[in-house]
């Protein structure tokens, strides 16, 4: 049971637009603590996709958007491409001073 | 360019001590607010963050772990060491080291990740 909750898995087709949410409490995401997003191919290692709620990272596209609100995160997704295909996950600071992450979430592009 | 790399057993027996290093370049953990994190994943399961060492020293460990963790650094090697007692079956996963610049709390590169398996 992960601290931050995704949903196990969204789809959608090429070009459309889809959304990834992270839902976590008052003592991570609510104590205003930054969300940041990363993208793992399977078998690879966890790559820094949206890092402080909204940024990316350079020559991350700018496809990929990050939002937060309350105890709440959001990755969207635009324009999706058959390479957006694989698993991403939230991931938080906790009042407990550990580093907390989301379940993961599987993008499958139809 | 920033790069870590694990290394350690792919095959540990029950109850026996995992050790696992991270060799890096890129960085130093001898530099003001950098730090070394190590993260885990059971094969198809989340991310699981273990433990941290920064670059004065200072270590933290996930609670329900800490009993069986150690970490610490050989800066003049560019190294992160991990040791967990007591393997079991459940702590089979593949282990990631991270770099992360205190205050940030963002793992911004991270290693290729090393998969051990824990089986009699």
């Amino acid at each position: 049971q992960s601290v931050l909750t995704q949903p196990p898995s969204v789809s959608g087709a090429p070009g459309q637009r889809v959304t990834i949410s992270c839902t976590g409490s008052g003592s991570n995401i609510g104590a205003g603590y930054d969300v940041h997003w990363y993208q793992q191919i399977p078998g690879k290692a966890p790559k820094l996709l949206i890092y402080g709620n909204n940024n990316r990272p350079s020559g991350v596209p700018d496809r990929f958007s990050g939002s937060k609100s309350g105890t709440s995160a959001s990755l969207a997704i635009s324009g999706l491409q058959a390479e957006d295909e694989s698993d991403y996950f939230c991931q938080a600071q906790d009042t407990s001073l550990s580093a907390v992450f989301g379940g993961g979430t599987k993008l499958t592009v139809l | 360019q920033v790069t870590l790399k694990e290394s350690g057993p792919a095959l540990v027996k029950p109850t026996q001590t995992l050790t696992l290093t991270c060799a890096f370049s890129g960085f130093s953990l001898s530099t003001s607010r950098m730090r070394v994190s190590w993260v885990r994943q059971p094969p198809g399961k989340a991310l699981e963050w273990l433990a941290r060492i920064d670059w004065d020293d200072e270590k933290f460990y996930r609670t329900s772990l800490k009993t069986r963790l150690t970490i610490s650094k050989d800066t003049s090697k560019n190294q992160v060491v991990l040791t967990m007692t007591n393997m079991d079956p459940v702590d089979t996963a593949t282990y990631y080291c991270a770099r992360e610049i205190v205050g940030s709390s963002k793992f911004d590169s991270w290693g290729q990740g090393t998969l051990v398996t824990v089986s009699s």
